[in-house]
């Protein structure tokens, strides 16, 4: 059965750091990896997809990589800013369309 | 606007009913999904279905039930048989190709 580990739980950092979110699964059969945000008590809006076949991708001050053969993926954002605040999840999809999310990070950004 | 809509927003219960759970997409998508989530927690997956009338147990099942009648039409009904149904409840669509998973903006369930 897929796991998904997200570490930290939480997260604090300074306006502007540069951080590093981290995610493992322990199923290496995956068909895509994605990151998502969430606002309190909304929905999880798409970040970034990473396909299998792909190593990394990109948007913005986002990148997000993924390490198949170690069951690694990790969410990096470039000089953090409040509006970063959110909770971060990952989610690994099988071929047959099954995902399996992560419990998430929550990150607060201070001014 | 293209996108996935889910109502109502907030729904109260009392113990012994049963309540429904409307998810409505005009993406033109294929698979519909419901996912479960408690405070604090990921997502667990409840059903989904990849093709209109056909549809699959989750993780967690037991207690809820779907239809999917209409391919823009995935409804969730939380039975009475659901000991612990307070959480926020979650749709999310896929379409062909790249299997990006897109959601709705949640229902909040709350037994009183």
């Amino acid at each position: 059965k897929q796991e998904v580990t997200q570490i930290p739980a939480a997260l604090s950092v300074p306006e502007g750091e540069n951080l590093v979110l981290n995610c493992s699964f322990t199923d290496s059969a995956i068909y895509n990896l994605q990151w998502f945000r969430q606002d309190p008590g909304k929905g999880l809006t798409s970040l970034l997809l990473i396909q299998s076949s792909q190593r990394e991708q990109t948007s913005g001050r986002l990148n997000a990589s993924l390490d198949k053969s170690s069951g690694r993926s990790t969410l990096y954002i470039a000089a953090s800013q409040p509006g970063d605040s959110a909770t971060y999840l990952c989610a690994v999809i099988t071929n047959a369309g099954k995902s399996t999310f992560g419990d998430g990070t929550t990150l607060t950004v201070k001014p | 606007d293209g996108g996935i809509t889910q109502s109502p927003k907030y729904l109260f219960r009392k113990e012994g009913q049963n309540v429904t759970l409307s998810c409505e997409q005009n993406l033109n998508h294929d698979a519909m999904y419901w996912y479960r989530q408690d405070p604090g927690q990921g997502l667990r997956l409840i059903y989904y279905s990849q093709i209109v009338n056909d549809f699959q147990k989750g993780d967690i099942a037991e207690g809820y039930s779907v239809s999917r009648e209409k391919k823009e039409s995935f409804p969730l009904t939380v039975t009475s048989a659901q000991k612990n149904p307070t959480a926020f409840y979650l749709c999310a669509t896929t379409g062909q190709g790249n299997g990006e998973l897109f959601f709705g903006e949640g229902s909040r369930l709350t037994v009183l």
